[in-house]
């Protein structure tokens, strides 16, 4: 079965600063996607980045990077030159062909920035 | 364009109340989704139409009924609920439902029964 495990329930990071947040995940298949959502106090789940099983380069969107490790099975999402307005919750997802149209998400990172 | 719509954005209803929530797409989209998240947890997959077609059923208890009118609206119909089923629902749509395609999200509707 599908797993995604977020591990940090929580992270700070000073304003302009880089923060990653760590996402581990479990499949027996192949083929899979991999999404960041940021979910702000206002509830809208905002897509963020994808990375595909058989992309070979790590996903770049902006200010956002996914550090993909196949062999990890990890897919850690870099933010660099945090603002403000990244305070939010973080979910990693996944959706595989076993799973076939269910995304399953982590318990996600709340992540705080400081001025 | 990625926006997804929903109404209302708060819904206040009592147990015996009958009321709907709707979800809009003009992404072309043919899959949507509904999702239902509880305070401090992720979402959780309720309903998958694909095509117009009713592909996933997550269990979800008959208070609940989703309705597909056409490739661009998702409702879903609320009857008879408890107070437990209060929580912010998510619709979502992706160009299809295989498993690279991404899912964009609504803004939801915060949901409280009384």
């Amino acid at each position: 079965a599908q797993k995604i495990t977020q591990t940090q329930p929580g992270m700070f990071v000073q304003e302009k600063e880089a923060v990653t947040l760590d996402c581990t995940y479990d499949t027996s298949d192949q083929s899979y996607g991999l999404f960041w959502y940021k979910q702000p106090s206002s509830g809208e789940m905002i897509f963020l980045i994808y990375q595909g099983s058989y992309d070979e380069q790590n996903a770049t969107e902006g200010r956002y990077s996914l550090n993909f490790q196949k062999a990890r099975k990890s897919a850690n999402l870099v933010i660099s030159a945090s603002q403000l307005g990244d305070s939010a919750m973080y979910f990693c997802a996944m959706r595989d062909i076993t799973g076939f149209q269910k995304l399953v998400f982590g318990t996600g990172t709340r992540l705080l920035v400081s001025p | 364009d990625t926006e997804v719509t929903q109404t209302p954005k708060h819904l206040v209803m009592g147990m015996t109340n009958k009321k709907s929530l709707k979800c809009e797409q003009h992404m072309g989209h043919r899959a949507m989704y509904w999702y239902k998240q509880k305070a401090k947890k992720p979402p959780e997959l309720m309903f998958v139409y694909s095509y117009e077609k009713l592909s996933i059923n997550e269990s979800v208890p008959s208070r609940f009924s989703p309705e597909c009118p056409n490739s661009s609206l998702l409702n879903l119909h609320l009857h008879a609920l408890q107070p437990e089923d209060s929580a912010l629902y998510l619709c979502a749509s992706s160009q299809t439902s295989g498993s690279t395609d991404t899912q964009y999200f609504g803004p939801g509707t915060r949901l409280t029964v009384l």
